[in-house]
């Protein structure tokens, strides 16, 4: 398997415009996740989703992200409009969720690192 | 809620020294508990877990107890090499709250040198 395959590796775009990240996850898996990392901060779970239902979004730090998953093999996470603060490295991870299965390992994508300028 | 605590960074050791990097959690739950480590440019890679109390995960050499009484699960490794320089993060996961969601530390970044 390929992996988690995250879409673009590095994206760079000027306030206030739209930005789209992608993610394929493993195929077979279940559940999926959003994280956005940064040097203040670190990792943040923006959104989980499990059988493409969003399980808690409490992440998502505005109403300017959104994350959709319209199908078991594909999430995208779109921030609209863009600002300086959004800059940071976007991570997508999926895992294989069994009823009562504990220690589910995540796997995670290379990654999107976004710039707003 | 849940939450990892892991002692800050950076860590910088000669290669052949013994590592140790501290890692506590709360949690309402039964955790199950993870190290993931991350190499410059790249995504995070499940190093080890343990999914119950004193349960040892182990790989490439590191290691971690899974330690109920102290909520602890310390990373350890008795002779790192240069190749073991990255960013390890230690991370959590329960179902309670619905589904299984990772909470992870800070990070402990890691310098071995020559």
């Amino acid at each position: 398997d390929a992996g988690v395959i995250q879409s673009p590796r590095h994206e760079v775009t000027e306030m206030g415009q739209e930005v789209t990240l992608r993610c394929k996850p493993i195929s077979g898996h279940n559940s999926l996740f959003w994280y956005r990392q940064t040097m203040m901060r670190g990792l943040e779970l923006l959104i989980y989703f499990n059988n493409n239902v969003p399980i808690d979004d409490s992440g998502m730090p505005e109403d300017r992200f959104s994350a959709k998953m319209p199908n078991a093999s594909f999430s995208t996470l779109k921030i609209q409009p863009s600002e300086p603060r959004d800059s940071a490295v976007y991570f997508c991870a999926s895992s294989l969720e069994a009823g009562g299965t504990w220690g589910t390992e995540a796997f995670f994508g290379q990654g999107t690192r976004l710039t707003v300028v | 809620g849940n939450s990892v605590t892991q002692m800050e960074g950076p860590v910088t050791l000669s290669e052949e020294a013994f590592l140790t990097i501290n890692c506590t959690y709360t949690a309402t739950g039964y955790p199950s508990l993870f190290w993931y480590v991350q190499y410059p440019g790249e995504g995070l890679q499940l190093l080890l877990k343990a999914t119950k109390a004193d349960d040892k995960g182990s790989n490439k050499g590191f290691e971690a107890t899974y330690r109920k009484e102290t909520t602890s699960f310390h990373l350890e490794k008795g002779s790192v090499q240069v190749s073991d320089s990255a960013v390890y993060f230690c991370a959590l996961s329960d179902f309670t709250g619905g589904g299984n969601k990772l909470t992870f530390g800070t990070g402990t970044q890691l310098k071995v040198e020559l």
